[in-house]
């Protein structure tokens, strides 16, 4: 098992472009996460599945959007980057909301300029 | 709204000492987290901790949770190099709210 992967590693972007990261599982996890990591600020949970077809919003998530169109797979977007979204981006996933440990991914180190 | 401090923020302490993290958290829950991160990588699962008087071990580090007090503690014995990394504790109400990490560095 590959676990939590998470595509790309780097990017860097100029103000106003837009981009997708992609997370992939293959653990069958019904859940979901979109984390971002700021130094001195821990995780903030930016968007969550609980199950193909279905989104919600966590505690930021202004400039996002996601979708999760394949059980498998979970797609952050950004519409047009701000340098407030320079950031280490976590993919996370686990069986069945928060009472389950959360398996995380490798992470996205983003740097809009 | 679900708050989760850690203190202290920053451990600098020399191989073969003792030390305790603290992670207070604001409303009730009853699972806690404990993860570790190395520099430049993810987040991996330490301890996850069930209910109040919850004790658990692995080599060097100790994590209880009192739900009571709304406390977790991971004590680390007698410190060794390995050990340095940010080390977070995690609350689950809805969703995982997450501490704002220790940064630990053991020193020779």
């Amino acid at each position: 098992n590959a676990g939590v992967t998470q595509t790309p590693k780097f990017r860097v972007l100029k103000t106003g472009q837009s981009m997708t990261l992609l997370c992939a599982q293959d653990m069958n996890h019904e859940y979901m996460y979109w984390y971002r990591q700021d130094p001195g600020m821990g995780l903030r949970l930016i968007h969550y599945s609980v199950g193909e077809g279905t989104t919600a919003k966590g505690e930021v998530p202004d400039g996002y959007n996601v979708s999760r169109l394949k059980k498998q797979n979970f797609l952050l977007g950004l519409e047009s980057a701000a340098p407030s979204q320079t950031s280490v981006y976590f993919c996370a996933s686990n069986l069945q909301g928060s009472y389950n440990e959360q398996f995380f991914g490798p992470g996205t180190r983003l740097t809009v300029l | 709204e679900l708050k989760v401090e850690q203190n202290p923020l920053f451990l600098s302490m020399q191989e073969g000492k003792n030390y305790t993290i603290y992670c207070n958290y604001s409303t009730t829950s009853d699972r806690l987290y404990w993860y570790r991160q190395d520099p430049g990588k993810s987040l991996e699962s330490l301890f996850v901790l069930l209910s109040n008087g919850a004790v658990k071990q692995e080599g060097r580090l100790m994590a209880s949770l009192d739900t009571k007090a709304r406390l977790s503690t991971l004590h680390i014995t007698a410190a060794v190099h390995d050990l340095s990394a940010t080390y977070f504790c995690a609350v689950t109400t809805n969703k995982l709210i997450f501490g704002t990490g220790t940064l630990l560095a053991v020193q020779p």
